[in-house]
């Protein structure tokens, strides 16, 4: 079975510094990894993924991941936080070698990022 | 382009009536997804349509619950005999069913059964 953990419920960093949002995950293949980011009372925006490649993946709104096999993570990064970065992120895992599509996500943390 | 839309935005209703929640991928994707999210479950998936396969039902939580998809494109989520437990924000996703896709979702409608 998969899953993904995310160990903090709430992130909290100061505007423009950098900020880490953790996860890790478990696969018994290699794992397709998604985050995406909710704002109050809206739908689940995408932010990136990995696929396979090079284990650095940038996406939308100056976000980034880094897939470690060895540590079978995939945390998010930012260089310089903003306050509009607050919201609710979750991580989110597939894995492609059992043929199901439908994603499992992590509890899901909340990132506050203070002026 | 327009992306995944859900009907209603909020809908309350009543312990025992039925409800249903429709969604409208995004033109051109074959698969679409519904997820619920609520407090005590976070986000779990429901179910799974593609194409004209078979749909991956295994994750609804009890019989009262159940969906179709009509022609390849708009889906319905049908809810009978609500329960309080049933309260929770219902999420749709589509997605091109190829690879590595992404999914994209629909905002969502927040079912609060009293």
């Amino acid at each position: 079975a998969q899953s993904v953990a995310q160990p903090e419920d709430q992130v909290n960093v100061a505007e423009g510094n950098p900020l880490t949002v953790k996860c890790t995950y478990s696969v018994s293949g290699n794992p397709y990894l998604f985050w995406y980011v909710q704002y109050p009372n809206r739908g689940l925006q995408f932010l990136l993924k990995y696929i396979t490649g090079d284990n650095l993946v940038k996406g939308s709104y100056g976000f980034e991941a880094e897939f470690n096999k060895s540590q079978t993570s995939f945390h998010l990064k930012k260089p310089s936080a903003l306050v509009s970065d607050s919201a609710l992120y979750f991580c989110a895992v597939r894995d492609p070698d059992t043929g199901r599509r439908a994603l499992t996500f992590g509890s899901g943390t909340r990132l506050q990022v203070q002026p | 382009g327009a992306g995944v839309s859900q009907s209603p935005s909020n809908k309350v209703t009543e312990k025992g009536k039925d409800v249903e929640l429709r969604c409208d991928p995004i033109s051109g994707h074959t698969a679409l997804y519904w997820y619920r999210q609520s407090l005590g479950q976070g986000l779990e998936f429901l179910i799974y349509f593609q194409g004209n396969s078979a749909p991956d039902k295994s994750g609804l939580p009890s019989d009262r619950f159940s969906a179709e998809r009509t022609g390849g494109s708009v889906s319905t989520l049908t809810i009978q005999r609500t329960q309080q437990e049933d309260s929770a924000v219902y999420l749709c996703a589509s997605s091109l069913a190829q690879g590595g896709d992404t999914q994209y979702f629909g905002p969502g409608t927040r079912l609060t059964v009293l």
